[in-house]
């Protein structure tokens, strides 16, 4: 079965970028999507086929998608930013998403 | 406003059986693709089922595959999602979520309900 694959934790200072990976075979022939979710509430979807933002997610949120990895930047870093980020794809009609990424701000 | 509303979960023995219920409002729920997505305790999300506008495509996860159905009422705006011989595996928060475009399956999940807790204990 198809798998996605991320760091466990990433930590940035507030106003630096932020950078998240997730990777998986030729990820990069699909569709990356990226998901955040707080404490207690639903997820949010930030980035949608690959790079593009949903209306409402902040200008620094930004992805790409190439090769075996996507990558999900936020840049200027904003403390209401820490969360878990999940990376998402599509294989054979089902979705597979990522073990998740917490973001810490310090 | 565009909102997904989830009920039907508790505490359920092994082996029993739970549905759950989505409803939706505040977009046109006939014309797109459907899926649940759990999260069990302090874990990360994963994919349960999808089902398509009309109620003609579904696929599960292996996980779930010959134990859950996934099924909609677009009469009634509501998804549904009938879930037997439960596992304490199966301990999870369930959400119901919306695809982002119309008409397709495989596409990012845009809305999300609030989710519905499932614990299966004896």
């Amino acid at each position: 079965s198809y798998e996605l694959t991320q760091p466990p934790s990433v930590s940035v200072s507030p106003g630096q970028t932020a950078s998240i990976t997730c990777s998986g075979a030729k990820l990069g022939d699909k569709y990356a999507y990226w998901y955040q979710q707080k404490p207690g509430q639903s997820p949010v979807l930030v980035i949608y086929h690959d790079s593009k933002r949903p209306s409402g997610i902040p200008e620094r949120f930004s992805g790409s998608n190439s090769g075996n990895t996507a990558t999900l930047t936020i840049s200027g870093t904003q403390a209401m930013d820490e969360a878990d980020y999940y990376c998402q794809a599509w294989d054979s009609s089902t979705a597979v998403f990522g073990g998740g990424t917490k973001l810490t701000v310090l | 406003q565009v909102q997904l509303v989830e009920s039907g979960g508790g505490v359920v023995q092994p082996g029993r059986s739970l549905r759950l219920s989505c409803a939706a409002s505040g977009f046109t729920f006939s014309t797109y693709g459907m899926h649940w997505v759990r999260q069990a305790p302090g874990k990360g999300l994963e994919w349960v089922a999808v089902v398509s506008y009309d109620g003609s495509d579904k696929y599960y996860a292996d996980s779930v595959k010959g134990r859950f159905t996934i099924s909609r009422d677009n009469s009634k705006n509501t998804l549904y999602l009938q879930m037997n011989s439960l596992r304490a595996e199966d301990t999870a928060v369930y959400y119901c979520a919306k695809t982002y475009s119309s008409g397709s399956l495989a596409d990012a999940f845009d809305i999300w309900g609030q989710g519905t807790m499932v614990t299966v204990s004896s």
